[in-house]
């Protein structure tokens, strides 16, 4: 069974643009959620998506979205980027939107904003 | 708000040495708590879970017991070994909040033979 993808692996963008992440989940598995990771912040929730729809969201401005599609692949889009948004982006997938079931990530994105 | 305090690292052993990461958490309800760890290039993996007060999580001979009654979730192993060396994090979950973890700093763990 393959485990959860994230691509791109490496990202660098600069100031001012936008960038889009993808996250394709466990087969099976209905709900993602992102995690930013920053050497400062730690790990910080960002959104869960269950059967596209976003059932929780973190403290986070707008400046971060995502959706989720009908075969359960989400992305997350982060606009007019700042260096602080520098940072690895995990996602992880889980069957039933719980953490009953295990959660499980991704190896994630890592984003350079020059 | 909800938060999870957990030691600062790094932790350095020889392999064999007792390993104890301190984690206490803060809650207004009744979480769950979790153990993940972190190797180099990789993402989190689920090391153990309690979901009750006194619950005992094990796995890989590590161990955390929930307790309620200080708070904390500390993870333990008798004899670490190099395959060891990684980050820890400890977290926690409320029943209400999905998959919406929340996560201490991190510990960084390293063992030498």
């Amino acid at each position: 069974k393959a485990g959860v993808t994230q691509t791109p692996r490496y990202l660098i963008k600069t100031r001012g643009q936008q960038v889009t992440l993808s996250c394709s989940p466990i087969s099976g598995h209905r709900s993602v959620s992102w995690y930013q990771q920053t050497p400062g912040q730690g790990l910080q929730f960002l959104f869960e998506y269950f059967s596209e729809t976003q059932r929780n969201k973190g403290n986070f401005p707008g400046r971060f979205s995502g959706r989720q599609f009908s075969n359960s692949r989400s992305e997350m889009n982060v606009s007019t980027l700042e260096l602080g948004d520098s940072a690895l982006y995990l996602c992880a997938s889980s069957w039933d939107g719980t953490t009953n079931e295990k959660l499980f990530f991704g190896s994630g994105t890592q984003l350079s904003v020059l | 708000g909800d938060s999870v305090t957990q030691m600062e690292g790094p932790v350095t052993l020889s392999e064999e040495a007792f390993l104890t990461i301190n984690c206490t958490y803060t809650a207004t309800g009744y979480p769950s708590l979790f153990w993940y760890v972190q190797y180099p290039g990789e993402g989190l993996q689920l090391l153990l879970k309690a979901t009750k007060a006194d619950d005992k999580g094990s796995n890989k001979g590590f161990e955390a017991t929930y307790r309620k009654e200080t708070t904390s979730f500390h993870l333990e192993k008798g004899s670490v070994q190099v395959s060891d060396s990684a980050v820890y994090f400890c977290a926690l979950n409320e029943r209400q909040a999905g998959t919406a973890l929340i996560f201490g700093k991190g510990t960084t763990l390293s063992v030498s033979s």
